[in-house]
């Protein structure tokens, strides 16, 4: 089935550095990604999303990279900062009509002080 | 604050037992989609309403029912709870199509425990 998953679950950063979080996905015909940051005990909070019709975007310290022809989708979380610590996931719409989001299922950023 | 609110958020109750979550979303926002995040799981879509309509469904189980009310509020309910009910049970929702139409806004969650 079409499924979308992260390359790697836990990943640990130096404050300051620069984080850059992986999504591999596989419906060619997803046509939206977006980003979301979940902190221990909340919803899921919108971060950054993309267009399929886009290869990158840029919001405040984040930017997403979409490669279509790899069907990969990345987040850069730029000067990494302790409150950056959240599970991550990336989540894709279907295409045309299909508004429900499939999500992965997680990479824990972990910022060490 | 993501503007979509949730009650209760927390909730414990017995096998075979039956709850209903509530969920308000945004101001101006008509979808509203019920998830289910589980440990061994993940973030699993159960079903959205549209202006009142249900639009789509997902790994929505039987015993668990969903509407949306005319002023939009949402309800979903679980009945014949089992212990493998126990998750987060989050609703988000998004905006008239158009726009930002595709982006889903999620609530705080109801933390639900089956004991």
């Amino acid at each position: 089935g079409e499924s979308v998953g992260l390359h790697l679950p836990t990943l640990s950063v130096q404050e300051g550095d620069n984080s850059i979080i992986n999504c591999a996905y596989s419906n060619s015909a997803s046509d939206y990604f977006i980003w979301y940051k979940q902190e221990s005990g909340k919803g899921p909070q919108f971060i950054i999303d993309i267009r399929s019709n886009m290869d990158k975007r840029q919001g405040q310290r984040v930017t997403v990279l979409l490669n279509k022809t790899v069907k990969h989708l990345s987040l850069q979380i730029a000067a990494t900062q302790p409150g950056d610590s959240a599970v991550y996931f990336c989540a894709e719409k279907g295409g045309g009509s299909n508004y429900k989001l499939t999500f992965g299922k997680g990479t824990l950023l972990t910022v060490n002080p | 604050d993501s503007g979509v609110t949730q009650t209760p958020k927390h909730l414990i109750t017995a096998t075979g037992q039956r709850v209903t979550l509530r969920c308000s979303p945004r101001s101006g926002d008509l979808s509203v989609y019920w998830y289910q995040q589980s440990l061994d799981q993940g973030l699993q879509f159960l079903i959205q309403y549209y202006n009142g309509e249900e639009r789509a469904k997902g790994n929505i189980l039987e015993r668990f029912s969903a509407q949306q009310f005319p002023d939009l509020h949402s309800e979903l309910n679980l009945s014949s709870l089992e212990l493998g009910d126990s998750a987060l049970y989050f609703c988000a929702s998004s905006p008239p199509r158009g726009g930002r139409g595709d982006t889903q806004y999620f609530g705080p969650g109801t933390r639900l425990t089956v004991l």
